[in-house]
């Protein structure tokens, strides 16, 4: 199965800063790899596929990069909605699908 | 409004069985994929199951960790998936999602677009 792996686990961001989350993969997913928001008590949310198609609806804030075994998730000027947990998932060999185990973006 | 909406959940005892229905809205049913994806409480995110569509043979697969246990299938015509969940342990414990699943660069690549709000199983004597 392939490992997904993220860093940090928290990042205190201030509204209005970038946010730079990181996902590993331990073997080459290609492209295939997906960003998902989730918030307390709400199901999660697709961001960004592809490793950098943001999802419809996703605001140009979001932006995805990476291939084969490293990943980024970029929010460039934090808003207030954007405090949740993201989880990076994998949809290359499958199955199974697996996800990292999340970074959690608060207020700093 | 494209929409999943997840039911069936509740306690139940350990080695019983619970049936879980995720009902669709606002999308041709028949043309996706479907999967469940669980959550236990202050965990992270498990794949569950798969279904492909009818046009690629209905064909299912399922995590190690409840292969022989659960099942999964669709009924196009009523727009619902099912998650039959069988021989149930204390590690099922979860919210169960269900999610519409998108074809990216070939067919056998799936993301998953459309996630409902899920339905919880706890598995508790």
């Amino acid at each position: 199965d392939i490992v997904m792996t993220q860093s940090p686990a928290t990042l205190s961001v201030s509204p209005g800063e970038r946010a730079t989350l990181s996902c590993r993969a331990s073997q080459s997913v290609s492209s295939n790899l997906a960003w998902y928001q989730q918030k307390p008590g709400q199901a999660p949310r697709l961001l960004i596929h592809g490793a950098s198609t943001r999802a419809t609806g996703i605001p140009a804030r979001f932006s995805g990069s990476g291939s084969g075994t490293e990943f980024t998730l970029t929010i460039s000027s934090l808003q207030s909605e954007d405090f949740a947990v993201y989880y990076c998932q994998h949809y290359n060999n499958w199955p199974p699908f697996t996800f990292g185990p999340g970074t959690k973006v608060d207020i700093k | 409004e494209v929409q999943l909406v997840e039911s069936g959940g509740g306690l139940v005892k350990p080695g019983r069985s619970l049936r879980l229905s995720c009902t669709a809205a606002g999308f041709t049913f028949s043309d996706y994929a479907l999967s469940w994806f669980r959550q236990a409480p202050g965990k992270g995110l498990e794949w569950v199951s798969f279904i492909r569509t009818k046009a690629y043979g209905g064909t299912t697969e399922y995590a190690a960790s409840v292969k022989g246990r659960f099942s999964i299938s669709r009924d196009d015509s009523k727009s619902i998936a099912y998650l039959q969940m069988n021989s149930l342990k204390t590690e099922d414990t979860a919210v169960y999602y269900c999610t519409r699943d998108h074809e990216g660069a070939a067919n056998y690549y799936y993301y998953m677009d459309v996630w409902g709000k899920g339905t919880t199983v706890t598995v508790s004597s």
